[in-house]
């Protein structure tokens, strides 16, 4: 079946604009994560959905970063004036139920570059 | 809180030769442990897990990883390293109860020399 999809692949921005990134989970699947991939850092939390629940956003390292997830299915995070710290893969991930014992199946990632 | 560390940020292997990276966690009971493997453009594969009962687990494409509590360590290896194995590799870990997101460690870049 269809695995973890991501759109755009890749996304260039300039300093200052906004950007949203699009996951689509694998159909089924009641929770969905969201992980940033910087040089140097390794994959980081970003936010975590389940089903109708309020989601846990922890990990998002400022307030211009958000994100939601519409019936439960795609999600969007979007990044409001962008950074160029903010220049990473972004990883979306999604699993069958929220518990730490089922496995999470990771999307390509988008790549955003900030100039 | 939890932490994964991987200590070699670079391996090199010769192909054909034997393979063991490193991972050691700190927490304060037996989490729940993985490794992922990322091959250049894609998105992260699940390698093995290690949940309870048997030390040495096996996974997918020759791998295996072995957890010792006294060293709060989850190394992996594979016995003869292959071309295609050339990718990076990231060990994690979860909370052995209920709701968790995965901690990862930075990641191990593999090389494989001819």
């Amino acid at each position: 079946g269809a695995g973890v999809s991501q759109s755009p692949s890749n996304k260039v921005t300039e300093k200052g604009k906004d950007v949203e990134l699009r996951c689509d989970p694998i159909s089924g699947h009641t929770a969905l994560y969201w992980y940033r991939q910087s040089l140097g850092q390794g994959l980081e939390f970003l936010i975590y959905f389940q089903g109708n629940s309020a989601p846990d956003k922890s990990g998002l390292p400022s307030d211009r970063f958000s994100a939601e997830r519409t019936g439960g299915s795609v999600s969007t995070l979007t990044i409001q004036r962008t950074q160029q710290e903010d220049s990473a893969v972004y990883l979306c991930a999604s699993s069958l139920a929220p518990m730490s014992s089922y496995e999470q199946y990771f999307g390509p990632g988008t790549r955003l570059t900030v100039t | 809180a939890q932490s994964v560390t991987q200590p070699d940020i670079h391996i090199t292997v010769s192909e054909g030769a034997s393979l063991e990276l490193r991972c050691n966690y700190s927490y304060g009971a037996t989490p729940y442990l993985f490794w992922y493997v990322q091959s250049p453009g894609q998105g992260l594969q699940l390698l093995l897990k290690y949940f309870s009962g048997d030390t040495l687990v096996q996974g997918i494409k020759g791998f295996e990883a072995e957890f010792k509590r006294s060293q709060s360590s989850f190394n992996l290896r594979k016995p003869s390293v292959h071309w295609s194995d050339a990718a990076e590799y990231f060990c994690a870990v979860a909370l052995n109860s209920g709701y968790s997101t995965l901690t990862f460690g930075k990641g191990t870049m593999l090389l494989v020399s001819p």
